[in-house]
């Protein structure tokens, strides 16, 4: 167990829904990230959080936005979904400093979009 | 941005043999190179790292060299066992801040009993 907790595990829903997924990240972690895992794109960095402020942004799809609330918990709201959008999405935390640390992954969450 | 290419992206050994997974990056700013290991339907863990400081790292049957002149890292598994056998990902950050990983596209290692 990693000490990152993503909710919920599962989730099933239709085209052009929007989903939240929800990250609590190891106590003590003020960075948050957000990874895609899917069989053609292989794993890709979504977007970054550093306490509350966006600091880094990868392979984000203009219809996915996140944000990351006092208490340093993420969400990362997924909206008008497409067939395509269907993976494993994990968050991953960090202490985060000056040197590199180690980004520690949830068990992440499975989107399957029908 | 950043390109990471890993090689093989399947390796099958005998149980007891060295397993070795290459991998290349393209940006130069690159500082920090994680190797996690994913079973299936799992998160991926982090088995080793590396920073651009150091040429070679070494953890028991795990080993992972970096030639930074080459822009190359490979991690060397040595005496392998059944519960080695997973997806192996390589990946590299740049840093300075913002420090999403670019991953390779993995490595499905098999140990053969």
């Amino acid at each position: 167990d990693s000490g990152v907790t993503q909710t919920p595990k599962h989730l099933i829903t239709a085209t052009g829904q929007r989903v939240t997924l929800r990250c609590s990240p190891r106590s003590g972690d003020l960075s948050v990230y957000w990874y895609q895992q899917s069989l053609d794109q292989g794993l890709q960095f979504l977007i970054q959080y550093y306490n509350g402020e966006e600091r880094a942004k990868g392979n984000i799809l203009e219809r996915f936005s996140a944000q990351q609330f006092p208490d340093l918990h993420s969400e990362l709201n997924l909206s008008s979904l497409e067939l395509g959008d269907s993976a494993l999405y994990f968050c991953a935390s960090s202490v985060d400093s000056e040197v590199r640390e180690t980004q520690y992954f949830g068990p992440g969450t499975r989107l399957l979009v029908l | 941005g950043e390109n990471v290419e890993q090689h093989p992206s399947t390796l099958s050994v005998q149980e007891g043999d060295s397993a070795v997974i290459k991998c290349t990056y393209s940006d130069s700013a690159s500082n920090y190179f994680p190797w996690y290991k994913q079973e299936l339907g799992k998160r991926p863990q982090l088995i080793i790292d590396i920073r651009s400081n150091v040429g070679e790292k070494k953890d028991q049957r795990i080993a992972v060299t970096l030639n930074k002149t080459a822009k190359h890292f490979s991690l060397h598994i040595t005496e392998t066992q059944p519960e080695d056998s997973a997806v192996y990902f390589c990946a590299a950050s740049s840093g300075g801040g913002a420090d999403g990983l670019t991953f390779g596209k993995g490595t499905h290692l098999i140990i053969q009993p």
